[in-house]
């Protein structure tokens, strides 16, 4: 069983349309992350919720928003795609818990985004 | 989150041990140690953490400077299959919070035969 899973693995689309990334973890943890990573492939973090709310949201554009459904699920969506949004983008999810000391963050396989 | 400086690359012959050094001269009493790897077009993966001593696990271990100031991942027999890019991320943990990672550059691990 896939812990963390993104849905779709490989988008193609034009610039400004809409699309939407899903991601579910089957771990029963409660924080879930989406990570960024680009061309020259850094890594970086833009949003994180804990039990369906925001808690961290790094500076990222507005045409960017998440929505947690509940805490098994963090969505993605994008409006206006622009050239520049075409990266892959990472599904993460962790447990916050009294007394852990490492909340080990199990990522996705990525979701490959270009936008042409 | 504390800075870590790590080499760009390194390369290892298969079935022979492999150091990952990372410097992390800023560190602070309440982070810990982490290392993650990604593998060619695959999420990041858990490889393993520490705070104060020295770590064991089935994938890897981790040796921590007594000044905490360096450590050094130790893979014990390279194979094709650990050829990845490895990051070593400072984490300060706050119990009951989430804490980002934020990774470097990390380095790109070429294993030959």
């Amino acid at each position: 069983d896939t812990a963390v899973s993104q849905t779709p693995k490989y988008l193609v689309t034009q610039m400004g349309n809409d699309k939407s990334i899903k991601c579910e973890q089957n771990l029963g943890h409660d924080t879930m992350y989406w990570y960024k990573q680009d061309s020259k492939k850094f890594l970086k973090i833009m949003f994180s919720y804990n039990n369906k709310e925001l808690i961290i949201n790094e500076t990222v554009p507005n045409r960017f928003s998440p929505k947690s459904p509940d805490k098994a699920h963090l969505n993605l969506h994008i409006n206006s795609l622009e050239l520049g949004d075409s990266a892959v983008y990472f599904c993460a999810s962790s447990q916050i818990t009294q007394g852990s000391h490492g909340n080990t963050i199990y990522f996705g396989e990525g979701s490959w985004l270009t936008v042409v | 989150d504390a800075k870590t400086t790590q080499p760009n690359s390194m390369e290892s012959n298969e079935e022979e041990p492999v150091h990952l050094p990372c410097n992390h001269s800023t560190i602070s009493g309440t982070d810990y140690i982490h290392w993650y790897r990604q593998l060619p077009s695959q999420g990041p993966e858990y490889v393993i953490h520490g705070l104060t001593s020295n770590v064991n696990n089935r994938m890897a271990s981790l040796a921590i400077a007594e000044d905490r100031k360096s450590s050094t991942l130790i893979l014990h027999r390279a194979t094709l299959r650990d050829a990845a890019v490895y990051y070593c991320i400072l984490r300060r943990h706050r119990t009951g919070t989430a804490s980002k990672l934020t990774f470097g550059t990390g380095t790109r691990l070429q294993v030959t035969l």
